[in-house]
C-alpha cells in the first residue's frame, strides 16, 4: 500500500552543521509534498512544500529536493541551530487531484542539535 | 497565515463519556480537517470537515465514533464518543485557504482513564 517513510528515526548534528532529513514515498500519483516541524507540545508547523513538477525548492535556510525517479524527498537545513531541534515530518497529498489537505504523514525524524 | 485555536488544550476523561473539541480559525478557510496523533506517533487523518454537509471520513474512522460539525467557514467541532483508553491521543485541527499552505492548531491532548 501507499506509505511515506523516513530512513532514520533520529538525527544528531552539531550547531552550525548542515542537516539532511530523508523521506521515501511509494505513491507515484502523489503530486504535492510538505515538510513540517513539530516541537514538543505543539502542533506541526509548515516549513516548505514542493509540487511534483519541481525538483528543488528553497526557502530561508531550508531546501527541499524531490527525486521522482526513486520517489525520494529530502529536507536540507543549512547552519543548523539549537532552535531547529524538533521532530520533522514529510507528508504527501493523497493522490493526484485529491483535495489539498488530505495528507499522509511519514513516521517522523527527531533532530537534535548539539551546541 | 491562518491562526487556529483549539479548545480544550487538554482534558482527562472517564471511559464511556464523550468529549467535543472546538476549532476556530481567525479567517475564512476553504478546507478544514481533523487529525489524530497517538503518543510518539505520526499524524493520521480522521476526516475532512465539510461546510454544511456531512464530513468525509478516512478508512478506519466512522461518524458514530467521531461526529464532526462545520457550521461555517471558520469553525468546526470533533466529538470523540464513548471513549476508551485507546482514544488517548492528540487531536489536531488543520485548515487550508486553498492556495497551498495547510496550517495546524496546537492540538487537544486527550487522556482517557
Amino acid at each position: 500500500g501507499e506509505s511515506v517513510g523516513l530512513h532514520l528515526p533520529t538525527l544528531s548534528v552539531q550547531e552550525g552543521d548542515n542537516s539532511i532529513i530523508n523521506c521515501a514515498y511509494s505513491n507515484s500519483a502523489s503530486d504535492y509534498f510538505i515538510w513540517y516541524k513539530q516541537e514538543s507540545g505543539k502542533g506541526p508547523q509548515f516549513i516548505i512544500d514542493i509540487r511534483s513538477n519541481m525538483d528543488k525548492r528553497q526557502g530561508q535556510r531550508v531546501t527541499v529536493l524531490l527525486n521522482k525517479t526513486v520517489k525520494h524527498l529530502s529536507l536540507q537545513i543549512a547552519a543548523t541551530q539549537p532552535g531547529d531541534s524538533a521532530v520533522y515530518f514529510c507528508a504527501e497529498n493523497k493522490g493526484r487531484g485529491s483535495t489539498l489537505g488530505r495528507l499522509y504523514f511519514g513516521r517522523g525524524t527527531q533532530l537534535t542539535v548539539w551546541p | 497565515s491562518a491562526v487556529i485555536s483549539q479548545k480544550p488544550s487538554r482534558d482527562i476523561c472517564q471511559r464511556g463519556t464523550s468529549l467535543t473539541i472546538q476549532c476556530q480559525v481567525d479567517s475564512q478557510v476553504t478546507m478544514m480537517f481533523w487529525y489524530r496523533q497517538q503518543p510518539g506517533q505520526s499524524l493520521t487523518l480522521i476526516a475532512t470537515a465539510n461546510q454544511g454537509s456531512e464530513a468525509t471520513y478516512e478508512s478506519g474512522f466512522v461518524i458514530d465514533k467521531f461526529p464532526i460539525s462545520r457550521p461555517n467557514l471558520t469553525f468546526s467541532t470533533l466529538t470523540v464518543s464513548n471513549m476508551s483508553p485507546e482514544d488517548s491521543s492528540i487531536y489536531l485541527c488543520s485548515a487550508s485557504a486553498g492556495a497551498g499552505e495547510l496550517f495546524f492548531g496546537e492540538g487537544s491532548r486527550l487522556t482517557v482513564l
